[in-house]
């Protein structure tokens, strides 16, 4: 079946440094990215998104990153604050289809 | 705030019990769904309504029933839950299922425990 899937179940960051988190999927046909974060007590909310025209796009402080050659989405966050520690969700959707597919999730622990 | 509100936050109960979850978005969304998350399991969509009509039940077991009585509310109706039915349940909402592929918005969830 398809799979949503994150390399890292756990990530600990200096506070301060750059935070990556990579997330794999293989749908090919999948044509729609979404980054979600959920901190403790939370449902996930929005972070950024990015269509499968673009490579990369921007936000405050985050970058998504989308190679579809090898199926690969990183999240880029910059200066990584205590706020940031939470739970990373990758998400898939295809145009049309309106079912998004969520992977397992990679925690964020920034060390003060 | 998300816009999306759900109560109760936490809720436990018996195998024999009835209860409901409430999801009220106020953002003039017309989708809504249902989200199960457990622990260390990826979200499992569960149901999909818009403009009320249900447009999507992911093969969900009977003691789980859903409500949408407008486009602002969902309710979902358990009975007879088993304990591996414990987990947080997500509410979430979006523009619209006809409109081009979109962000959702959650609500915090109501975490259930089954005994």
């Amino acid at each position: 079946g398809e799979n949503v899937g994150l390399h890292l179940p756990t990530l600990s960051v200096q506070e301060g440094d750059n935070s990556i988190i990579n997330c794999a999927y293989s749908n090919s046909a999948s044509d729609y990215f979404i980054w979600y974060k959920q901190e403790s007590g939370k449902g996930p909310q929005f972070i950024i998104d990015i269509r499968s025209n673009m490579d990369k796009r921007q936000g405050q402080r985050v970058t998504v990153l989308l190679n579809k050659t090898v199926k690969h989405l990183s999240l880029q966050i910059a200066a990584t604050q205590p706020g940031d520690s939470a739970v990373y969700f990758c998400a898939e959707n295809i145009e049309g289809y309106q079912k998004v597919t969520f992977g397992t999730g990679t925690k964020l622990q920034v060390i003060p | 705030e998300t816009g999306v509100t759900q109560t109760p936050r936490h809720l436990v109960m018996g195998m024999t019990n009835k209860k409901s979850l409430k999801c009220e978005q106020h953002l003039g969304h017309n989708a809504m769904y249902w989200y199960k998350q457990s622990a260390k399991k990826p979200l499992e969509l569960m149901f999909v309504y818009n403009f009320k009509e249900q447009t999507e039940n992911n093969s969900v077991p009977s003691r789980f029933s859903p409500e949408c009585p407008n486009s602002s509310h969902l309710f979902l109706h358990l009975h007879t839950l088993q304990p591996e039915d414990s987990a947080l349940y997500l509410c979430a909402s979006s523009q619209d299922l006809r409109l081009q592929a979109e962000k959702l918005f959650f609500g915090s969830g109501t975490q259930l425990s089954v005994l």
